[in-house]
């Protein structure tokens, strides 16, 4: 099984670029999050989504849209990005239940010049 | 909001064993998970307590004390391939999207 596979894995935009980054995963679940990692600062969730056709805020929304068509699928755009939304992004998958635990993509590292 | 608390640094020998504490603040908590993460890789699911106790899952044991609001993760017999970074998370709401702390970075020297 791929588990949760993230695409693009690196990518460099120029301030004000717009870019999708894409989640997938193969496993079923109902859960899918999007996390930014920051040095230092752990992972915040940015927007999460318990079924198809759901979307929430998270902690840090701004600056995002998500989209989940799909269950397997879950996507993360950038409209207008910033130097400040340079960041390592992960997404993740988990099925209903409290300690079942997130399935992690091995994350997109993004870089705005 | 919540928030976390766990060391930034721990280091230990090989065979050692090494406690990383964990307190939180929040409101509506259902449990608290660990995660392990190398070198920037995916974070993978080490544990979960959602009652008071011990949890142990091999090498690795996790305890929970709800009217604590703390928690550690224990790691024994420590090898060199348990050099990583730990989060400790808690789950807050009914929708299990978890809240994670700035993350311990262990290094186990031979």
């Amino acid at each position: 099984n791929a588990g949760v596979t993230q695409t693009p894995k690196f990518r460099v935009l120029k301030t004000g670029q717009s870019m999708t980054l894409l989640c997938a995963q193969d496993m079923n679940h109902e859960y899918m999050y999007w996390y930014r990692q920051d040095p230092g600062m752990g992972l915040r969730l940015i927007h999460y989504s318990v079924g198809e056709g759901t979307t929430a805020k998270g902690e840090v929304p701004d600056g995002y849209n998500v989209s989940r068509l799909k269950k397997q699928n879950f996507l993360l755009g950038l409209e207008s990005a910033a130097p400040s939304q340079t960041s390592v992004y992960f997404c993740a998958s988990s099925p209903i239940g409290q300690g079942a635990g997130y399935t992690f993509g091995s994350g997109t590292r993004l870089t705005v010049v | 909001g919540q928030s976390l608390e766990q060391p930034s640094e721990v280091t230990a020998v090989e065979g050692a064993i090494v406690q990383i504490n964990c307190t939180y603040q929040t409101s509506g908590f259902y449990g608290l998970s660990w995660y392990q993460q190398h070198d920037g890789g995916a974070p993978t699911f080490l544990s979960y307590n959602g009652l008071d106790g011990l949890e142990e899952t091999g090498r690795f044991s996790s305890f929970l004390s709800r009217s604590d609001s703390y928690g550690y993760l224990l790691l024994q017999e420590l090898q060199m391939k348990d050099s990583a970074s730990y989060f400790c998370a808690v789950s807050v709401g009914g929708d299990y999207k978890l809240s994670f702390g700035a993350g311990t970075t262990v290094t186990v020297r031979a």
